[in-house]
């Protein structure tokens, strides 16, 4: 089966910086995505890594190491709107499907 | 906004009733996803289609889901005789070129 594990809570300050992590066990793996979600709403793309390495897109950056079936995802300068639910996902199977993590809800406080 | 809509946004109904959710993606997805997702929980992929073909469907798709893809375009997502259970978000997704999936704003379906 698939499976990916994150934590389930993260609370920082805001200006900190936070990592969340992800490792996960699934066959025929394309790469990992991020998504935020806020609370009523949709989740939101933030980004993809099919290789390894590290991506930064603003103040949101996402690392891969295939090898380790492992990613994080970091977030810097944080301000209260990022407050959300964070979710890793992994892209597999031929029809390229998503299987999400269960989510990691930051709370970030003043 | 990814330019993916999907109707309604909510949705409330009695139980053994019948619903269709609809979704439009842009026109550069030819790819089209639709996922469940319940309370404190993430997504759960549901089916796919490549164009108008539906190419893959998960065992949650009970015989109670049927989904369709009429010319390749918008999508329905139809529940029949709808169970508390089936209570949730349903979110269409839709690619184009690489993995990247982006998602309407959900339909939120609470069955009585």
């Amino acid at each position: 089966g698939q499976s990916l594990e994150q934590p389930s809570e993260v609370t920082a300050v805001e200006g900190a910086i936070v990592q969340i992590n992800c490792t996960y066990q699934t066959s025929g793996f394309y790469g990992l995505s991020w998504y935020q979600q806020h609370d009523g709403g949709a989740p939101t793309f933030l980004s993809y890594n099919a290789l390894d390495g590290l991506e930064e897109t603003g103040r949101f950056s996402s690392f891969l190491s295939r090898s380790d079936s492992y990613g994080y995802l970091l977030l810097q300068e944080l301000q209260m709107k990022d407050s959300a639910s964070y979710f890793c996902a992994a892209t597999s199977g031929s029809a390229r499907q998503l299987t999400f993590g269960s989510g990691t809800q930051l709370t970030v406080l003043p | 906004d990814t330019g993916v809509s999907q109707d309604p946004r909510h949705k409330i109904t009695k139980r053994g009733q019948n619903v269709t959710f609809r979704c439009d993606p842009i026109s550069e997805h030819n790819r089209l996803y639709w996922y469940r997702q319940t309370l404190g929980q993430g997504p759960e992929f549901l089916t796919y289609f490549q164009n108008e073909a539906q190419l893959e469907k998960s065992r949650l798709l009970s015989d109670r889901f049927s989904a369709e893809r009429p010319k390749g375009s918008f999508s329905t997502l139809e529940i029949q005789r709808t169970e508390q259970g089936d209570s949730a978000m349903y979110l269409c997704g839709g690619g184009g070129v690489g993995d990247t999936q982006y998602f309407g704003p959900g339909t939120r379906l609470t069955v009585l």
